[in-house]
């Protein structure tokens, strides 16, 4: 399983855009880069994924590194419902995916 | 919107107590997971469950542990004899390809 590295916590603002990097510098050549997130006390929820172009969905968009040892996902717009732990996680998709989460990011949005 | 559910949200048990936790996946999902969440832990991956047979499984997954698909909506995760540590948030996923869909938990306290 590749490694990651996401900090601890982050701090914005509501209706400022904001930008989680994560590091996987151990990525193999077939893994996606995905991101997902937990709100509190709720399961985890698929957030957008990638392997080697910048993608965009309506939650997000997904900006990945052209060595693709780093990714950042950007909501564009913070509102209050988006204070959550982000987790980037590489995997492949090779029939069931264990997704293997690490500590995250925990986000805090201010009013 | 399809969603994956659980039950009981809540499950309170004696210790060597059997306890079986299920999910309706979303219906026409392949492949079905178990995930679980210690208080204020890393979300920890328990197995994968693809054509009614496991895929992989953790080394949390031991003996203790079984899966089933009795009926073809609902999948269930037994424990034989629960375990003070096995207390958690149980959560299911199920998954087409890319997104895994996560269920809501059933909180599992063993006294």
């Amino acid at each position: 399983d590749a490694k990651t590295t996401q900090p601890n916590s982050m701090e914005s603002n509501e209706e400022e855009p904001v930008h989680l990097p994560c590091n996987h510098s151990t990525i193999s050549g077939t893994d996606y880069i995905h991101w997902y997130r937990q709100l509190p006390s709720q399961g985890p929820e698929y957030v957008i994924h990638g392997l080697t172009s910048n993608v965009n969905n309506r939650m997000a968009s997904l900006a990945i590194a052209e060595d693709r040892k780093s990714s950042t996902l950007i909501l564009h717009r913070a509102t209050l419902r988006d204070a959550a732990v982000y987790y980037c996680i590489p995997e492949s998709f090779q029939g069931a995916q264990k997704l293997v989460f690490g500590q995250g990011t925990r986000l805090t949005i201010n009013p | 919107e399809p969603e994956v559910t659980q039950t009981p949200s809540h499950q309170v048990t004696q210790m060597g107590q059997e306890v079986i936790l299920r999910c309706v996946p979303i219906s026409n999902h392949l492949y079905f997971y178990w995930y679980r969440q210690i208080l204020g832990q890393k979300v920890e991956f328990l197995v994968s469950f693809y054509n009614n047979e496991i895929s992989e499984k953790s080394e949390i997954f031991d003996d203790q542990f079984s899966v089933e698909r009795p009926d073809g909506s609902n999948f269930t995760l037994k424990i034989r004899s629960t375990k003070l540590e096995d207390s958690a948030m149980y959560f299911c996923a199920s998954s087409v390809v890319y997104e895994q869909y996560f269920g809501p938990g059933t909180r599992l306290t063993v006294t």
